[in-house]
């Protein structure tokens, strides 16, 4: 079973600096996807960034950007120009990559989440 | 942008009751699924959904459990008899495609969640 753990519970930021939210993963697969999700206080989770663990290229997205580190299994997500509206929980997930129709597993699997605070 | 839509946002319900939690999934989306968040604890998977059966679920949904997608439109979470620790947040989301063809990303689409809480 794979596991994902963000070792952070509670992050902050001056806005407009840069933040690095952690998060590492166990599994035994060599295909999957990550992503990171952002549930700010009005509850829907929002999509942040994917990564496809066969490209090697780091995705990015704005002002979000993940360092994914395969061997070590690390997928952590950089916001630069923190903004106000970033205050949010964040949360990692992992999902495999079946080959074929009907195989493997869909199911996201989350970390506990990073609770990310914005200073004015 | 098309979103996925819960009802109700918060559900009061006493102990031993029956609870129905809604979903209206993204239209073009074929794959469903039902999460759930105890307060402080992390997001959990419950069940997936395609092709108007279960095409996975976890240990939480036990026999207590069922889903539905009772028209086109609409996907449904029933507990039946609900416990004190069925109390949490359930999230529905829908994705167009779960992983195919090889590779394909589809993310999961997630509503506002409804609030459950068990008296």
């Amino acid at each position: 079973a794979q596991t994902v753990t963000q070792s952070q519970p509670e992050m902050s930021v001056q806005e407009a600096e840069t933040v690095t939210l952690s998060c590492t993963y166990d599994t035994s697969e060599s295909d999957y996807y990550l992503f990171w999700y952002k549930q700010p206080p009005s509850r829907q989770m929002i999509l942040v960034i994917r990564q496809e663990a066969y490209k090697q290229q780091n995705a990015t997205e704005n002002r979000f950007s993940v360092n994914f580190q395969k061997a070590a299994k690390s997928f952590s997500l950089k916001i630069s120009d923190s903004q106000l509206g970033d205050a949010a929980m964040y949360f990692c997930a992992y999902r495999s990559a079946p080959r074929y129709s009907g195989a493997g597993s869909y199911q996201l699997t989350f970390g506990k989440g990073t609770k990310l605070s914005v200073i004015p | 942008e098309p979103e996925v839509t819960q009802t109700p946002s918060h559900q009061v319900t006493q102990m031993g009751q029956e609870v129905i939690l809604r979903c209206v999934p993204i239209s073009n989306h074929l794959y469903f699924y039902w999460y759930r968040q105890i307060l402080g604890q992390k997001v959990e998977f419950l069940v997936s959904f395609y092709n108007n059966e279960i095409s996975e679920k976890s240990e939480i949904f036990d026999d207590q459990f069922s889903v539905e997608r009772p028209d086109g439109s609409n996907f449904t979470l029933k507990i039946r008899s609900t416990k004190l620790e069925d109390s949490a947040m359930y999230f529905c989301a829908s994705s167009r495609t779960a992983g195919q063809p090889l590779y394909s990303n589809q993310p999961q689409h997630f509503g506002d969640g409804t609030r459950l809480s068990i008296l």
